[in-house]
Formats: C-alpha cells, structure tokens, sequence
C-alpha cells in the first residue's frame, strides 16, 4: 500500500479564519512533506519533518503552522491566510534518508481557496 | 546546485502517436529521478523511477533510461491514448530534497 490520504478535499475560508489540513500515511516512512502547488506550476516544498521533527523550513510565513504529532500524521495550521495563499497543497511521504531508492509518495491534495 | 530542465510544452499529440518528453538534470552525487503525472484535479502520481545509471523506469507503456553520460532521462511512450492527457513532471530526488521540472502538459486528441 503507498497511499497518503488527505483531509479536507477542499476547503474555503476567509482571511480571518483558523483551519487545519490533514495529512495521514501508514506506510511506516519517517519523513513528511508539505509542498504548496500553485495552477500549471510545479509544486513548491514548503516544510519537511523527518522522524517527527522539523528538519525544513522553506522561509514559509508563520501563518503557516506545521505539526507532526506522530510518524503517521501531519497537520498543517492555517491562520490569517492572504487570498495568494488560495492554492492546492500537497502531502508526501517517504523512507527516511539513507534508505535506498527514497521516493516521495502524494497524497491527492486539499484545494484551498482564500476569500 | 542541483536542478531539472524540462522540455516547455503545451504538447498535443494524436491517439497512438509517438510521445517523447524530454528532462534533463545537474546533480552532485548519485541522485535518483522520477517522472511523475498529475491528472486534472489530482495529486501527482508516481509514474517510473530510476536509481542509479542505466536503469531503465517503466510503466503503463512508458519508459526512461537514466543516463548519466548526457545527464538525461527522457520519457517516451510508444503509442499513446486520450487517458495520458496529463502535466507529467520530471523530478530528481538526493536525500530528502526533491527537484521538480516546470512539468509538461500533454493532450491526446483522439
């Protein structure tokens, strides 16, 4: 099995709303990833957890707010968002380095639309 | 630093056409690369991969060769069908860092 599920499929909300995007994996990887796919661009990393921590952080606002609460969870917090932040954002999830033949396994996305 | 350099599209190609996309990369080390494909409203999906030089990625009918002599890996399908309409991107992978093409959108007219 090398399915990522994510949770909401899509999602609308005003610039003054909290919400949170959810990313699942039960293929026993380590490493998470948050990318940030704007139309007819290739996605944009935007943070990546390896064994639970924090490992990257692509200069991503702070309104953007990543969680890993355990290897199989990733969460993404948004709060204050900008209507430039309208996009779909993609989970993926991998071996942790080192492992031979790393591949990014995605997730379908959730939709984000910014009002 | 590393990269991807992907063949610019739109392509529009005929039911059963010849399909080559072209990917080329600049790397330090022994990355791995992939071609992924993202359908319309969709995730990107796996589509082949290659580890190290002269593998050979295939899938579904379409191939890549990693060749590490002209820093290429080119996807080609013989034959393709209105379903591959798709953005497929190439992608190179070193440790937990991915590098993504600008992706190339393909249409099959049947």
């Amino acid at each position: 099995d090398t399915e990522v599920t994510q949770t909401p499929k899509h999602l609308v909300m005003g610039m003054t709303n909290k919400k949170s995007l959810k990313c699942e994996q039960h293929m026993g990887h380590r490493a998470m990833y948050w990318y940030k796919q704007k139309a007819k661009k290739p996605p944009e990393l935007m943070f990546v957890y390896s064994y639970e921590k924090l490992s990257i952080n692509e200069s991503v606002p702070s309104r953007f707010s990543p969680e890993c609460p355990n290897s199989s969870l990733l969460n993404l917090h948004l709060h204050a968002l900008q209507p430039e932040d309208s996009a779909l954002y993609l989970c993926a999830s991998s071996p942790p380095e080192g492992q031979p033949q790393e591949t990014q396994y995605f997730g379908p996305g959730t939709r984000l639309l910014v009002l | 630093g590393d990269s991807v350099t992907q063949m610019e599209g739109p392509v529009t190609l005929s039911e059963e056409a010849f399909l080559t996309i072209n990917c080329t990369y600049t790397a330090t080390g022994y990355p791995s690369l992939f071609w992924y494909v993202q359908y319309p409203g969709e995730g990107l999906q796996l589509l082949l991969k290659a580890t190290k030089a002269d593998d050979k990625g295939s899938n579904k009918g379409f191939e890549a060769t990693y060749r590490k002599e002209t820093t290429s890996f080119h996807l080609e399908k013989g034959s393709v069908q209105v379903s591959d309409s798709a953005v497929y991107f190439c992608a190179l992978g070193t440790g937990n860092q991915f590098y993504f093409g600008t992706g190339t959108s393909l249409t099959v007219i049947p």
